[in-house]
């Protein structure tokens, strides 16, 4: 159980466009999922906890109409980077917890995104 | 806010022998405290979690301890095997946070043959 899934798992694009990446909780109802960034051999950096129906809260320095962050549903958050450029390109992944209080995140196979 | 700062970096072990990785946090009020492991390129697999109201846990090799007092966990892996190699992180959260984690910076294990 406990399932999440994260698509794509690659992805390259040119300078300038928008790529968005998709977080789905499989098997649970996922009422808070968090978005992470992790360059190589570095921990996890919250980026963004997104709760269904509601804005995205976003950590401080991560600006917040770069990373468009959408929960429209208690299964599907969507991660959208708005006009990536090469110092965007990194390990994104999310996480999702389940309904109730004390709930353990489980995380999405990431997405490496490359930006040329 | 909370931080956490684990120790050590790196860690190289002969297989069978343990391995020990300790962290620390600051925020008094977290009370969950999940390791997760992650080999190159992977997710981050929850491998053991313990919450305050507990001490220690088990789980056939792998074990944590916490002290509330001192505000430190460890996680302790015995009889190694290769397989255990990857990048451990700690984590804490606070009960005050939305269910937010502060990760350690992680701790590169080697099991040598």
């Amino acid at each position: 159980g406990a399932v999440v899934s994260q698509h794509p798992s690659w992805v390259i694009c040119k300078s300038g466009t928008s790529v968005k990446i998709e977080c789905r909780s499989l098997d649970f109802q996922a009422t808070t999922m968090f978005w992470y960034r992790q360059f190589p051999k570095q921990s996890l950096m919250l980026m963004a906890t997104s709760n269904e129906g509601s804005k995205a809260t976003y950590e401080q320095g991560v600006e917040k109409d770069k990373f468009l962050i959408n929960h429209a549903s208690l299964t599907l958050s969507t991660l959208t980077v708005t006009s990536a450029h090469p110092e965007d390109s990194s390990f994104y992944i999310c996480s999702a917890t389940g309904v109730g209080n004390n709930q353990p995140q489980h995380f999405g196979d990431g997405t490496r995104l490359s930006i040329l | 806010g909370e931080n956490v700062e684990q120790h050590p970096s790196t860690l190289s072990v002969q297989e069978g022998d343990s391995a020990v990785i300790k962290c620390t946090y600051s925020d008094s009020a977290s009370n969950y405290f999940p390791w997760y492991k992650q080999e190159l390129g992977k997710r981050p697999q929850l491998i053991i979690d313990i919450r305050s109201n507990v001490g220690e846990k088990k789980d056939q090799r792998i074990a944590v301890t916490l002290n509330k007092t001192a505000k430190h966990f460890s996680l302790h892996i015995t009889e190694t095997q290769p397989e255990d190699s990857a990048v451990y992180f700690c984590a804490a959260r606070s009960t005050d946070s939305w269910g937010k984690l502060q990760f350690g910076a992680g701790t590169q294990v080697v099991v040598t043959p």
